[in-house]
Order: structure tokens, then sequence, then C-alpha cells
């Protein structure tokens, strides 16, 4: 089945630690994004990709970094400089570039919580 | 800087009672307004795309239109399983991301 496979599920981080979400789709879509998502807020942009080895800061990106070394992974890595990280991390593909059909398919999302 | 703004922010509903959920919106152009449905602890899972104004679609319970200021997500003869928070989303031209609005919580009660 092609999709979105977000791991793991559910995620505890202590204070002062780095982790790292992973992202893989097998949908063969160029683009790729991170969103985070609190209670009473929208989805919030923090990175993107729209091709390998290139990627953008959305409007949240402090104290997250990312990385696009192949085009079925986009790996966010959650750093201790971020101060409020506890929240649900969802990522997304989409087809990108200019062409029609441009809807962005989600994972099912990583509930990060810090200790 | 793109805005989207969705009412109610919740809407309690009697099974097979019709209503509509709005979605307005400010952005420069539109590429795209996209809807999608979310259950509690799942990611959005995606429903409709509009692209221009008068434009319409349909799925199931649910039809969605589209103005130049802003979209409404009818869902007609609502069932429990309806039951979810549907998202409303705008892609400005050039850009393939998404901005959201807040969503709105929608409950259907037998």
């Amino acid at each position: 089945d092609g999709g979105i496979t977000q791991s793991p599920k559910y995620l505890f981080r202590k204070e002062g630690q780095n982790v790292t979400l992973s992202c893989e789709q097998n949908l063969n879509h160029d683009a790729m994004y991170w969103y985070r998502q609190d209670p009473g807020q929208g989805l919030r942009l923090i990175y993107y990709s729209q091709i390998v080895n290139d990627f953008q800061k959305g409007d949240i990106a402090e104290g997250y970094s990312v990385s696009r070394e192949k085009k079925e992974s986009f790996p966010l890595t959650v750093t201790s400089a971020q101060k409020n990280p506890t929240a649900f991390y969802l990522c997304a593909s989409s087809i990108g570039g200019d062409r029609a059909n441009t809807e962005a398919f989600f994972g099912q999302g990583t509930r990060l919580t810090v200790v | 800087e793109d805005q989207v703004t969705q009412s109610p922010e919740a809407l309690r509903l009697q099974e097979g009672e019709s209503s509509s959920l709005n979605c307005s919106y400010t952005v420069s152009g539109l590429r795209g307004l996209f809807w999608y449905r979310q259950d509690p602890g799942k990611g959005p899972e995606f429903l409709f795309t509009l692209y221009s104004a008068g434009e319409e679609k349909e799925k199931e319970r649910l039809k969605a239109t589209l103005t130049k200021k802003e979209s409404f997500l009818h869902i007609t003869a609502p069932k429990p399983e309806d039951s979810a928070t549907y998202l409303c989303a705008v892609q400005a031209p050039g850009y393939s991301t998404l901005t959201f609005g807040k969503g709105t919580m929608l409950l259907v009660s037998p």
C-alpha cells in the first residue's frame, strides 16, 4: 500500500535531549513537509523540502532541524533548543511543483512529550 | 500573509440534522483550497480540492463549495461516524505549502 509512515507513534524526551522523528513515503512524491499541531491551534509549518538535498524553513523552524538525503525520507530532529516541544507532529507529502493535484497526504503523526 | 478562519469552532448536531461549516480566507491569489477530516490522534485525511470560484465537489454526505472569499462544507443528514475535526487550508500560487485554519470540531449525536 502506498502511503506515509511516521515512527514512533509516541515519543518521550527528557529535558536537554535531541530526538529524531522518522517520516518515510512510498508515493514517489517530490515534496515533503513537517507540521506541528497544538490543542486549539491549526497546523503550523516547521520545514519543507521540494526536492532531494534541499529544504526551507517554515513559520516555526527554531529549535528544529531536517535532512533530505533520499526522496523517500524526511526526518525531523527536535533539538534541546526547542523550548516547548510537547506537541503532535505530522509529516506530509505532495507531488510538488506547478503540477495539478497539489493536495498533501499525511502520516498518522508522532506525539512527543517532554518528561 | 495568508490567513484562514474557520467557524464555528465546534458544532453539535443531531443525527440527520444538516448544517454547514465555513472557511474564510485571505490569500494573494488562490492556487487551491483544501478540506481535510481529522479523527482524534490521527493524521488529517484528504477530502476535497477546490480551485476556482463556483466550483463544487461532493463525497457521500459532504459537499464543498467555493467563492472568492470563502468555502463551505455542507453536511447533509449527518451520521455519528461523521464526527471529527474538519480542517480547511489554502495554497498560494508558486507555493506547495498549505496554510491551515484551526478547524471545526463536529459532534453528531445519535
